[in-house]
């Protein structure tokens, strides 16, 4: 089954800003909430969006999320090295009747 | 504390069966559909089932049709995914999680191999 579309890589120095895209179609990320996981080396999974662009309690506000139409967007700013992991998008796809993961972006502070 | 637990994972020769199951705590399980997500080593996140409040409802992706069952026992707050037929390419770390309220487990690792 497919997956939505993320950027392998991205990178930035501490400080700055990264964005990472996350490309699907409208049967999941344009009609269904997305989220975004944050996953550290050697740990599980972590959600730092919900519902499109909802925190949990304990992410900080650097972290923001955003969709329009088949893609959605999450933000980092004042890039820190404890931001340093892999980043996943996800969306039910209710044509396929699944739940879908993208296919993973790696965040590297230089 | 809010939290899941699985166990259950280890090593099966093909063509086995495994168990997993995953306890929560801290939240109203019984109101709340869950899910089984699996990662093979060094490859990203694949969702596996999920399962209504009650179990009344399950789905599957393609790939756990007909060889893995999704079920739970709310009166002790356990989630459980029974995989038959076991398959090298099923190796990887099995989490359930909850995710409307955003609560992942730790994982267990299941290995195929003879």
């Amino acid at each position: 089954q497919s997956v939505l579309t993320q950027p392998p890589s991205v990178s930035a120095a501490p400080g700055q800003k990264v964005a990472i895209s996350c490309s699907g179609s409208s049967s999941n990320v344009e009609s269904n909430f997305v989220s975004w996981y944050q996953q550290l080396p050697g740990t599980a999974p972590k959600v730092v969006i919900y519902e499109n662009n909802k925190r949990p309690s304990g992410i900080p506000d650097r972290v923001s999320g955003s969709k329009s139409g088949t893609s959605a967007t999450l933000g980092i700013t004042g890039l820190q090295t404890g931001d340093e992991a892999d980043y996943y998008c996800g969306a039910w796809d209710h044509s396929l009747n699944v739940y879908l993961f993208g296919s993973g972006t790696k965040v590297t502070v230089l | 504390e809010v939290q899941l637990v699985e166990s259950g994972g280890g090593l099966v020769q093909p063509g086995g069966s495994l168990r997993l199951s995953c306890e929560a705590s801290g939240f109203t399980f019984s109101n709340s559909w869950m899910h089984w997500v699996r990662q093979a080593p060094g490859k990203g996140l694949v969702w596996v089932s999920r399962i209504n409040s009650d179990g009344g409802s399950t789905t599957y992706a393609d790939s756990a049709k007909g060889r893995f069952t999704i079920s739970r026992d709310n009166a002790k707050n356990t989630l459980y995914l029974q995989m038959n037929s076991l398959r090298a390419e099923d190796s990887a770390v099995y989490y359930c999680a909850n995710f409307g309220r955003s609560i992942w487990g730790q994982g267990t690792l299941v290995t195929v191999s003879s």
